[in-house]
């Protein structure tokens, strides 16, 4: 079972489209990370939220931190190609603690 | 350069084989990890170095072996790697141990 469960594995939507990806876990984390991978590349850092509740706005992607620090969501409004990657979301449960990460979603936007 | 970078991109060996494979930071980090990513599983952290020293080691086969000569460089050395050990090799560096993470675009290992 791992410690962060990402939903779904695989998602493939339209240009113009909206979607969201799920981070969830049992487990408090005191900030959780967002990244994104592109096909033959490293992830990319999108994002940190470590307050819970917590939004952040990063262009049209939108990151959520749950009141209860426990999970997190990504939503994209009116996706584009340039999307498409694989997104990580990885959690730290202390300061100073290593991270882990999810299974990763991978998003497909088609033109 | 800037950022982290490694080399080889990509790397094709036999099990009998020795290779290494080479990450360098130019963001004036301390900290410096190796990451592995298999298909369908998470990223696997493997080891974490900070100031030049192993702070981690998460229960890796002894056929990897860590060099970190220096802040900036950080090296993997592979001998006798089973097939099931191909996968993407990361590299990533951080202020602190705790810090955020940069990852290099990763080594794609292929073990015949």
């Amino acid at each position: 079972t791992q410690l962060l469960e990402q939903s779904p594995q695989f998602l493939s939507i339209q240009e113009g489209e909206n979607l969201t990806v799920y981070c969830n876990s049992s487990s408090v984390f005191s900030s959780l990370q967002w990244y994104r991978q592109e096909p033959g590349e490293g992830p990319v850092l999108l994002v940190t939220v470590v307050t819970g509740g917590e939004v952040k706005k990063l262009k049209r992607l939108t990151f959520q931190f749950g009141d209860a620090r426990k999970d997190s969501s990504l939503h994209i409004t009116a996706a584009q190609t340039g999307d498409t990657g694989l997104y990580l979301c990885a959690g730290a449960k202390a300061a100073g603690n290593k991270l882990t990460f999810g299974g990763g979603t991978r998003v497909l936007v088609k033109p | 350069e800037t950022g982290v970078t490694q080399t080889p991109r990509h790397l094709v060996m036999g099990m009998t084989n020795k290779k290494s494979l080479k990450c360098e930071q130019h963001l004036g980090h301390n900290a410096m990890y190796w990451y592995k990513q298999s298909a369908k599983k998470p990223l696997e952290l493997m080891f974490v170095y900070s100031l030049e020293e192993r702070v981690e080691n998460n229960s890796v086969p002894s056929r990897f072996s860590p060099e970190c000569p220096n802040s900036s460089h950080l090296f993997l050395h592979l001998h006798t790697l089973q097939p099931e050990d191909s996968a993407l090799y990361l590299c990533a560096s951080s202020q602190t141990p705790s810090g955020l993470q940069y990852f290099g675009p990763g080594t794609r290992l292929t073990v015949t």
